[in-house]
């Protein structure tokens, strides 16, 4: 079962770090892991995506476990234009090449001033 | 230049009728995808094209929902005799390629069957 876990929520100050984790258990070794967020009545924006290695953009870091069946999205210092959903997502490569993707769920992070 | 764009915005239909939304990827991108998004819900992936492909269609929540590509741009996101159940905020995306690209998306288009 290709399932990809997050927490439904998270709470964090303003100008301190979040790390919002995700668990894809069954990972195989060619699927990307995306991160996207959605703020409140916004279509979904890329954050950020990896493989096997640690990739950071101005926006975030990601971790990713040495196992990979887990990763963090780490934002450096929240502020209140962070609050969105923060969806976590599986690229899985097939045999014949083409792609299925799997959503997580979804993680609300309120940002507290 | 231009984001994804998505038509109409805004769509209410009564239950039994046909629609159909579409969608505008960005020039030049090879993938586009269709994802359906409930009131308060979370993403729902449906079907993505690889050029004018659908290399997967399960994502499709039954047989009244059907898409097509074509000329490698355009795409039409079509549902059959709308039920209630099908109201939701559709979202289209485009991507470079399939995979590790980043994806694009539309501003949606709300649909609500009455």
């Amino acid at each position: 079962d290709a399932k990809t876990t997050q927490p439904n929520s998270m709470e964090s100050n303003e100008e301190e770090p979040v790390h919002l984790p995700c668990n894809h258990s069954t990972i195989s070794g060619t699927d990307y892991i995306h991160w996207y967020r959605q703020l409140p009545s916004q279509g979904p924006e890329y954050v950020i995506h990896g493989l096997t290695s640690n990739v950071n953009n101005r926006m975030a870091s990601l971790a990713i476990a040495e196992d990979r069946k887990s990763s963090t999205l780490i934002l450096h210092r929240a502020t209140l234009r962070d609050a969105a959903v923060y969806y976590c997502i599986r690229a899985i490569e097939r045999t014949s090449g083409t792609y299925k993707y799997i959503f997580g769920t979804g993680t609300r992070l309120k940002v507290l001033a | 230049g231009a984001g994804v764009s998505q038509s109409p915005s805004n769509k209410v239909t009564e239950k039994g009728k046909d629609v159909e939304l579409r969608c505008d990827p960005i020039s030049g991108h090879t993938a586009l995808y269709w994802y359906r998004q409930s009131l308060g819900q979370g993403l729902e992936f449906l079907i993505y094209f690889q050029g004018n492909s659908a290399p997967d269609k399960s994502g499709l929540p039954s047989d009244r929902f059907s898409a097509e590509r074509t000329g490698g741009s355009v795409s039409t996101l079509t549902i059959q005799r709308t039920q209630q159940e099908d109201s939701a905020v559709y979202l289209c995306a485009s991507s470079l390629d399939v995979g590790s690209y980043q994806q694009y998306f539309g501003p949606g288009t709300r649909l609500t069957v009455t």
